[in-house]
């Protein structure tokens, strides 16, 4: 079993949609819990990092993290065409990180 | 958040040939940075975890003297990709954590090697 689950897609939403993004993942003892967009060619960039249950809100963005579930989740509200990317899911504790294989999202205009 | 370069962000080389990407942390030390390999499509491949002042960690399967780590710095690891061949043509981004148990990693633009 893979350390994290997440959907590849892709996914395709209307601009102005709300966006749904999930992962799961098997180690307890993950500790933090972060989100990336990366563009094509370019490096990952860091969204949204959390580190307990609940809810993080950045702007359009808000991070979820049901810890009893294994589930972390991001919302992307007001979708915007420039919103489309690879988004990856990552957990971490320690010095290890286990990345998603990443959820391609496209948002139509 | 904060920032890790990443030089050169392409690179074409010869076959046979040696390439060296460097990976800098601007505004904070990072007492362990990581490479990645990316193909198209598809997620991060861990390549090596350096931490400063000491050898690179190598994952399995990936070879050491063909990928040589250098962390000689808290801000700066070089990859060398030594006596490239087309199949190392890749995508290659390093990352940086930075001091203490934060959980927080940082990314390189990415550089794409092209041999020929």
């Amino acid at each position: 079993q893979k350390e994290v689950e997440q959907d590849p897609g892709p996914l395709s939403v209307p601009e102005g949609a709300i966006v749904s993004l999930n992962c799961t993942y098997s180690n307890s003892a993950f500790q933090y819990f972060m989100w990336y967009r990366q563009y094509s060619r370019k490096g990952p960039e860091l969204l949204m990092y959390t580190y307990s249950s609940g809810n993080k809100e950045d702007g359009r963005f808000t991070a979820q993290v049901d810890k009893s579930s294994k589930y972390i989740s991001l919302f992307i509200r007001d979708s915007q065409p420039s919103d489309s990317a690879t988004y990856l899911c990552a957990e971490n504790t320690g010095n290890q990180f286990y990345f998603g294989t990443g959820t391609s999202l496209t948002v139509i205009p | 958040g904060a920032v890790v370069s990443q030089h050169p962000s392409w690179v074409i080389c010869k076959s046979g040939t040696s390439v060296k990407i460097e990976c800098r942390s601007l505004d904070f030390q990072a007492t362990t940075m990581f490479w990645y390999r990316q193909f198209p499509k598809q997620s991060l491949m861990l390549m090596a975890t350096s931490n400063e002042g000491s050898k690179a960690t190598y994952e399995q399967g990936v070879e050491k003297d063909k990928f040589l780590i250098n962390h000689a710095s808290l801000t700066l690891s070089t990859l060398t990709v030594t006596s490239a061949h087309p199949e190392d043509s890749s995508f290659y981004i390093c990352s940086a954590k930075g001091q203490g148990n934060t959980g927080e990693l940082f990314f390189g633009e990415g550089s794409r090697l092209t041999v020929l």
